[in-house]
């Protein structure tokens, strides 16, 4: 079954710095990339999905990079702020046979002021 | 519209007790699941249904079971709780391969 491996599990940077948190996943078969934001004590959101068709795709400062060749992909978070401080989780699905969601094991973001 | 509702939101239970966590959705949604949370493992899935009237093994079953009651409904029961089941439960919901929504979660402590 698929496998998610999430990258690192703490990250800390300052204010206006870049983040870059990276996962990797097992079934060549998934083409959907979501993820997602949680902040302390709430529900998990997403913030921007990626499907193997593309290869990257932009939000505001927020950006995913896909490589399935790899399968590797990337959440980039540009000009960093406190309000970015949160756990971000990446996940893998696929819809050939199955409707499974798997999540990595998520990521800690600090920005410092 | 409330989304995805799940009751209780917060629950404690002795070992050996069991209990239900209920998961409803007003969204329409086919797909229905359920993880667990747990610090340093990430979201781990339970068990999810594709559809009203089936349920498949996710990554950590054992324990669970879970009703696809309707479209809308989708139970999760510890049969005899043990502590390694203390986490906090999401439920979520979506259609086709595009964004899962959760519900508020339950935090679950068995002592």
């Amino acid at each position: 079954g698929e496998n998610v491996e999430q990258h690192p599990s703490t990250l800390s940077v300052q204010e206006g710095d870049s983040a870059v948190i990276k996962c990797t996943y097992s079934d060549s078969a998934s083409n959907y990339f979501p993820w997602y934001k949680q902040e302390l004590g709430k529900r998990p959101q997403l913030i921007i999905d990626i499907r193997s068709n593309v290869g990257e795709k932009k939000d505001q400062r927020i950006a995913v990079t896909l490589n399935k060749t790899a399968k590797h992909f990337s959440l980039h978070i540009t000009e960093t702020q406190p309000e970015d401080s949160a756990v971000y989780f990446c996940a893998a699905s696929t819809s050939y046979n199955t409707d499974k969601l798997i999540f990595g094991t998520g990521t800690r973001l600090q920005v410092f002021p | 519209n409330a989304g995805v509702t799940q009751t209780p939101k917060f629950q404690v239970l002795k070992t050996g007790q069991s209990m239900t966590l209920q998961c409803a959705q007003d969204m329409n949604h086919n797909s229905m699941y359920w993880y667990r949370q747990d610090p340093g493992m990430g979201l781990r899935l339970i068990y999810y249904s594709a559809s009203e009237g089936t349920t498949d093994k996710g990554e950590v079953p054992n324990g669970y079971n879970v009703s696809r009651l309707n479209k809308r409904e989708f139970s999760l029961r510890l049969e005899s709780a043990a502590p390694s089941q203390t986490s906090v439960y999401f439920c979520a919901t979506r259609v086709g391969e595009t964004e899962a929504f959760f519900g508020q979660g339950t935090r679950l402590t068995v002592v």
